[in-house]
């Protein structure tokens, strides 16, 4: 069964230092992957994704993810935290059942951005 | 373009009470529906999804239930609430059949507090 493995549900950095939020997974089939984040009290905003072709993703607000298949990995990381950057960030996976796709997520990591 | 509302954006409800919380999608036919709930560090728990009207799949047995009564529309009840209902409950949308490009697109979610 496909599932996926947030390590670490709080990080703090320091606003300049690099972010890296780590994600493995587990997935029986080619996997498409994805990270989300999410500000207080709203839905999930999709940051970027990973489906077939360039292991290197970049998405939005300068985050990048690279897809590593020997490492079951999808860590997210940008070069310079921001203030803004202060969120909950999701990875997950998508599976395929009967035709029918289901989405999993891991637990989310907050990520906090010290002055 | 496509938007998906939800709504009640918050409820509270006492225990023992009925819930019904909606979702529509517009722009789009035919899409794939979910419900996930979110409770404090546990991540997205994936309740029910449904690729067709009339067509739902429930994830986890639980005091909810689901109903798709028009193609865009996709609702959440129960009959009598527990306090264990209490979270945050977001519905989330994706491209259906070759045209799906992978990701979830989610609204704004719901809050529910169950006293």
């Amino acid at each position: 069964a496909q599932s996926v493995t947030q390590l670490g549900s709080h990080v703090s950095v320091s606003e300049g230092a690099l972010v890296l939020l780590r994600c493995n997974y587990s997935s029986s089939v080619p996997p498409y992957l994805f990270w989300y984040v999410q500000y207080p009290n709203q839905g999930l905003q999709l940051l970027l994704k990973y489906t077939t072709g360039a292991t290197l993703v970049k998405g939005i607000n300068g985050f990048e993810a690279e897809f590593k298949k020997s490492e079951t990995s999808f860590h997210l990381t940008k070069p310079s935290a921001h203030m803004s950057d202060a969120a909950e960030y999701f990875c997950a996976v998508r599976t395929s059942t009967s035709g029918t796709y289901k989405y999993i997520f891991g637990t989310g990591t907050r990520l906090k951005v010290l002055a | 373009s496509q938007t998906i509302h939800q709504w009640p954006a918050t409820l509270v409800q006492p225990v023992g009470s009925p819930l019904s919380l909606e979702c529509t999608v517009e722009g789009t036919s035919n899409p794939n529906l979910y419900w996930y709930r979110q409770a404090a560090g546990r991540g997205l728990q994936l309740l029910f999804y449904s690729v067709g009207i009339g067509q739902i799949s429930s994830e986890v047995p639980q005091n909810l239930s689901a109903s798709r009564p028009q193609d865009r529309q996709f609702i959440l009840s129960s009959k009598k609430l527990l306090l264990s209902d209490s979270g945050f409950y977001l519905c989330a949308w994706s491209i259906s059949g070759l045209a799906n490009t992978g990701e979830l697109f989610f609204g704004e979610g719901s809050r529910l507090t169950v006293l």
